[in-house]
């Protein structure tokens, strides 16, 4: 079992849609990222959560360390937010390294 | 501030050929990493430099491949043979330290082997 999963695989909105996409994780964390690659192109880094939640502008991410699950939010989406969003833990250990989910490719069609 | 600067963005080589890649780091980032991301797959991660020192490389398939980063700021990772699984985007990123939790990203080389 990885120790990553992230639900669903794939995602096909229309725009204005409210997006969820979930993940949940079975090993204790330090911090959990949720990062954005658009096709052709690098990683970018949205949010870094250890609790709670954040907001950044049409994006919410929530944790909750209990249930080893976050969930990361769009709202109102747009086709520009088209892309695979990727959730990653650090799970602590001497060096900081990351574990990647496998990634939910999200399109949003107008 | 400028990012972590990959090149090249594409090569395409056939198999048994040799093929490098490039990386420079965020100024000042002590820590840097070479991840193989397979189409449809998050990455995975082949190799961890402090400084010019090696901190991880359980998953560097070492008959193959090698990296180097011999003054501490920018790094080259090497394929040699390449075989057709190689095929993937190998992403380079960069921390300030070990001691950091967030790392940035370079744009990645997609390396396409026939």
């Amino acid at each position: 079992k990885n120790e990553v999963e992230q639900s669903p695989q794939n995602l096909t909105a229309q725009e204005g849609e409210f997006i969820t996409i979930n993940c949940s994780y079975s090993v204790g964390i330090s911090a959990l990222h949720w990062l954005q690659q658009h096709p052709g192109g690098g990683i970018v880094s949205l949010f870094m959560l250890s609790s709670g939640k954040k907001k950044h502008g049409r994006l919410i991410a929530t944790i909750n360390i209990q249930e080893k699950h976050s969930s990361l939010h769009i709202t109102a989406s747009h086709p520009r937010d088209s892309a695979v969003y990727i959730c990653a833990l650090n799970s602590g250990g001497s060096n900081y390294k990351l574990t990647f989910g496998k990634g939910t490719l999200l399109t949003v069609n107008p | 501030e400028a990012g972590v600067a990959q090149s090249p963005r594409y090569k395409i080589i056939e198999k048994r050929q040799s093929v490098a890649f490039w990386c420079n780091p965020i100024s000042g980032h002590a820590t840097l990493y070479w991840y193989q991301q397979i189409l449809g797959q998050g990455p995975k991660l082949l190799i961890q430099f402090q400084n010019n020192g090696v901190v991880d490389d359980s998953q560097l398939p070492k008959d193959r491949f090698s990296a180097e980063r011999l003054k501490g700021v920018d790094s080259t990772l090497k394929i040699q043979p390449a075989k057709l699984e190689d095929s993937a985007v190998y992403l380079c990123a960069s921390s300030l330290g070990l001691n950091t939790y967030e790392q940035y990203f370079g744009p990645g080389t997609r390396l396409t082997v026939t």
